[in-house]
């Protein structure tokens, strides 16, 4: 089944603890992307990746990380939790040609106390 | 001015009821438009893609008009299974990959 991995589905953790949140596809996608999701701000873009080894800021990139060593993956990586990146992430992927839209993981639940 | 603006509702209406979202985007110049669905606390799903000439999936019709730079969205006999967010979505004019999602409309059907 064509789909996006993201694991874990829900996460509370402490401020300045790591974490690294995981991003998989098993549909050969070029394009990957993260997004968080707070309620009356819509889905608002952190990072991208455009293919293995290229990656971007979106609008909101601040306190985050990624990395791109292989297509398949797209870890999203928050070195320093604070309780203003409690949110629900999304992940997504596409074909470089986004005339396809996109497929989205079932996101994360992040809560950082 | 936001790239993509959709009216956040709520819509609420019965079910049987036809209702209409529509949308407006900033740049004359996108190509690619969706209709995506979000459940709450949901993934958004890719409800249908947007053609020039409009078109019809079932109880769902979607048409765009370049001119005034909108897309609509008419669901027709509305379930209460069709309570959910619907996301505008167009293509960012500068890349061929990027999207930018409006902020949604939410829809309630009631008994």
């Amino acid at each position: 089944e064509a789909q996006v991995t993201q694991n874990p589905r829900y996460l509370i953790t402490v401020t300045g603890k790591k974490l690294t949140v995981t991003c998989s596809q098993n549909m050969n996608h070029e394009y990957m992307s993260w997004y968080r999701q707070d309620p009356g701000l819509g889905l608002r873009q952190i990072y991208y990746s455009m293919n293995v080894e290229v990656t971007d800021k979106g609008d909101v990139p601040e306190g985050y990380k990624v990395s791109r060593k292989e297509k398949r993956n797209f870890p999203l990586i928050l070195e320093s939790p604070s309780p203003n990146q409690t949110s629900l992430y999304f992940c997504a992927s596409s074909y470089s040609d986004s005339s396809y839209g996109y497929t989205f993981g079932s996101g994360t639940r992040l809560t950082v106390v | 001015r936001k790239e993509v603006e959709q009216d956040p509702g709520p819509f609420n209406v019965p079910e049987g009821a036809t209702v209409a979202f529509n949308c407006t985007y900033s740049n004359s110049a996108s190509q690619s438009f969706f209709w995506y669905r979000q459940d709450c606390r949901k993934e958004p799903k890719l409800l249908m893609s947007v053609y020039s000439s409009g078109n019809e999936d079932g109880r769902f019709t979607a048409q765009l008009n370049r001119a005034s730079q909108y897309i609509s969205l008419l669901i027709r006999d509305s379930k209460l299974s069709d309570s959910a967010t619907y996301l505008c979505v167009v293509n960012e004019v500068d890349s061929s990959y990027k999207l930018i999602f409006g902020s949604g409309t939410r829809l309630l059907v009631r008994p």
